[in-house]
């Protein structure tokens, strides 16, 4: 258990429609994370918040994603329009900015597919 | 840019063996390294991080190594058991702000 959780786990849309997932990193980690795994891939960045400031975003996240921290504690991730080359695993992992070891913890991911 | 590759993408030993996974990157400005597993439909465990100052870390049956000069990166595991079937990756911290950089993987399957 590596105590960053995400919600929903599994979510199953039709096209065109939007869908939004949580992440709850650990408690005190300062920054957080977004990637996205398609089958067979390594995961690719996404985007990244060190507390409430989005300061990094990947040329992948297209104008329907959105992603927001607000109080710098959890984190959501909107797709708006979702088309069928969404669906993947998107996984949220969070990290202690100023730790010599900077690991990445990770979320157990939410799985997307989009029909 | 950074780049990782991960060879073999796929590896299947009896149980017991010793095997070496390798992983390579195009930037030897690589900040630091981390090694993941994976189980199938599951989220990333953290394995190892090797910190760009250092040449190895050491975990139980695991053993990563660092070498920045060449570029590559390996995962040692020693005597395999069924259980460390899964997907193992390595991902590089190529990014300004610390985003990991991942390979494809490597699929791993330990036969009993």
């Amino acid at each position: 258990d590596t105590g960053v959780s995400q919600d929903p786990r599994h979510k199953i849309t039709k096209r065109g429609q939007n869908v939004t997932f949580r992440c709850d990193p650990i408690s005190e980690h300062n920054r957080l994370y977004w990637y996205r795994q398609t089958l067979g891939q390594g995961p690719e960045f996404l985007t990244y918040f060190q507390n409430e400031a989005q300061l990094e975003k990947s040329r992948l996240l297209s104008d329907r994603f959105s992603a927001e921290r607000p109080k710098g504690s959890f984190s959501t991730l909107e797709i708006q329009r979702t088309e069928q080359g969404d669906s993947a695993m998107y996984l949220c992992a969070s990290s202690l900015r100023g730790q010599i070891q900077e690991t990445q913890y990770f979320g157990p991911g939410t799985r997307l597919l989009v029909l | 840019k950074q780049e990782v590759t991960q060879i073999p993408a796929a590896l299947s030993v009896p149980e017991g063996e010793n095997l070496v996974l390798n992983c390579s990157f195009t930037d030897s400005a690589i900040y630091n390294l981390q090694w993941f597993r994976q189980d199938p439909g599951k989220g990333l465990t953290s394995l190892l991080l090797i910190q760009s100052s250092q040449r190895e870390q050491t975990s139980g049956r695991l053993n990563a190594s660092l070498d920045k000069s060449s570029g590559r990166s390996t995962l040692y595991i020693a005597a395999s058991q069924p259980g460390d079937s899964a997907t193992y990756l390595c991902a590089g911290y190529g990014g300004s702000q610390g985003n990991l950089i991942f390979g494809k993987g490597t699929k791993l399957s330990v036969k009993p």
